[in-house]
């Protein structure tokens, strides 16, 4: 079965930088497109960032634009998330999650397996 | 702020019909682009309940149905169980911010 597991998270201090990744399993990696979703305490969905199956092509959602960087090693079957510069409103638990069969637009399909999210504090 | 409009709760007693609303606008449910729904209980991670506007997947009961028009779409739950309460996401792709966007979520409490 598909198996999403993403890395540690913990606390950082704002403005250092932390790389989260995500291992996955039970399916074709270098066919999906892959997401980051995050979710701060008591909050709701927030995008954060996405990949195409291949890494040409990523997207991200305006409050990490600059500063996260999305990447995929599809020979290693991960997925991560460089975080820098971060800010005390990223606290939040962040997702690692798959697009759904046939996306061919990785932002406008569906996702269909999520991990069960890391924890990243911001804080000094 | 998300600009996909939900209601922040809605509820209804073990048996009845509930919807919960998702209003987006011209430059993403208004563009043709797809809504997706997703169920989160409580601690747990989100799980696809409807994607492509009225597709379940497999596993989804036939109790949860997913509709959408022009700059809105719904997702009605009938049959309301106490395993239903947990709170509910739409998405859908926006074209002017070429991003996915979540709405801000509905919570489901059955009474």
């Amino acid at each position: 079965q598909v198996q999403l597991v993403e890395s540690e998270g913990g606390v950082v201090q704002p403005g250092r930088s932390l790389r989260l990744s995500c291992a996955v399993s039970g399916f074709t990696f270098s066919s999906y497109g892959m997401h980051w979703v995050r979710q701060a305490p008591g909050k709701g969905l927030e995008w954060v960032a996405a990949i195409s199956n291949d890494g040409s092509k990523r997207n991200y959602a305006d409050s990490v634009k600059g500063r996260f960087t999305i990447s995929r090693d599809n020979s290693k079957n991960s997925l991560y998330l460089q975080m820098n510069s971060l800010r005390v409103e990223d606290t939040a638990v962040y997702y690692c999650a798959k697009a759904g069969p046939g996306v061919v637009v990785v932002t406008a399909g569906e996702i269909d397996n999520w991990g069960q999210g890391t924890l990243v504090t911001v804080s000094s | 702020q998300s600009v996909l409009t939900q209601p922040p709760s809605v509820s209804g007693a073990p048996g009845q019909r509930v919807t919960i609303s998702c209003t987006g606008s011209s430059s993403n449910l208004g563009a043709g682009y797809d809504v997706h729904w997703y169920q989160q209980l409580p601690g747990t991670a989100p799980k696809l309940l409807m994607h492509g506007n009225n597709h379940r997947p497999s596993g989804v009961p036939d109790r949860f149905s997913g509709s959408k028009s022009g700059t809105s779409a719904s997702l009605a739950i009938t049959g309301l169980q106490a395993e239903d309460e947990a709170d509910y996401y739409c998405q859908a792709h926006d074209n002017s911010l070429t991003a996915v966007l979540f709405g801000g979520g509905t919570k489901l409490t059955v009474l």
